[in-house]
């Protein structure tokens, strides 16, 4: 049970197109999930965290309006990267959690993003 | 500032050995630490939670302990295999979300 699914797990596209990631939990309901970027060797980075049915909610730093997050269900969320460029070139991760409440995250496999 | 920082070094063990990571932190007054585990090129696997008024917690093999005075926490391996190996992942949870460290990268050799 909380498996988690990303698509797509590997895109590589050109400098200035938008790119979407699909998050979604397949066996539970999520009203909370989450979206990091990892770089290589590095820590996961939180970018933002999505409620269902409300605006995402963004850490410091991170763009907004770069990185549209929609949670349009309680199984779907989805991180648009608008106008990539290479320097966005990383590794996308989302997390969800379960509807039940707990702290627990359960992630996605990620999906690995290269901007030419 | 706020830090959490894994042992930097890659650690090498013997399989059957237990595998011990350090887990420090500063600044930061966590209800709760998890340990994940990642694969190259794959998203992270919850492992353990372990909550503030608790010492430690035990999973089969796994054991993690949170010192909150230390501000630490140890995460053990027992008869470590070459399974294993991986990266692990320490985070605080604090505010409702995961703070990560760094990640310490475990091999294991037969």
């Amino acid at each position: 049970g909380a498996v988690v699914s990303q698509h797509p797990s590997r895109v590589i596209c050109k400098s200035g197109t938008s790119v979407k990631i699909e998050c979604r939990s397949l066996d539970f309901q999520a009203t909370t999930m989450f979206w990091y970027r990892q770089f290589p060797k590095q820590s996961l980075m939180l970018m933002a965290t999505s409620n269902e049915g409300s605006k995402a909610t963004y850490e410091q730093g991170v763009e907004k309006d770069k990185f549209l997050i929609n949670h349009a269900s309680l199984t779907l969320s989805t991180l648009t990267v608008t106008s990539a460029h290479p320097e966005d070139s990383s590794f996308y991760i989302c997390s969800a959690q379960t509807r039940r409440g707990g702290n627990e995250q359960f992630f996605g496999p990620g999906t690995r993003l290269t901007v030419l | 500032s706020q830090k959490i920082e894994q042992n930097s070094e890659a650690l090498n063990i013997q399989e059957g050995k237990t595998a011990t990571l350090t887990c420090n932190y500063t600044n930061y007054s966590p209800a709760y630490l998890q340990w994940y585990r990642q694969d190259p090129g794959r998203g992270p696997v919850f492992l353990l939670l372990i909550r503030e008024n608790e010492k430690e917690k035990r999973k089969e093999r796994l054991k993690v302990t949170f010192d909150t005075t230390l501000k630490q926490s140890l995460f053990h391996i027992t008869a470590s295999q070459p399974a294993d190996s991986a990266t692990y992942l320490c985070a605080l949870g604090a505010g409702g979300k995961l703070i990560f460290g760094q990640g310490t990268e475990l091999s294991v050799k037969p």
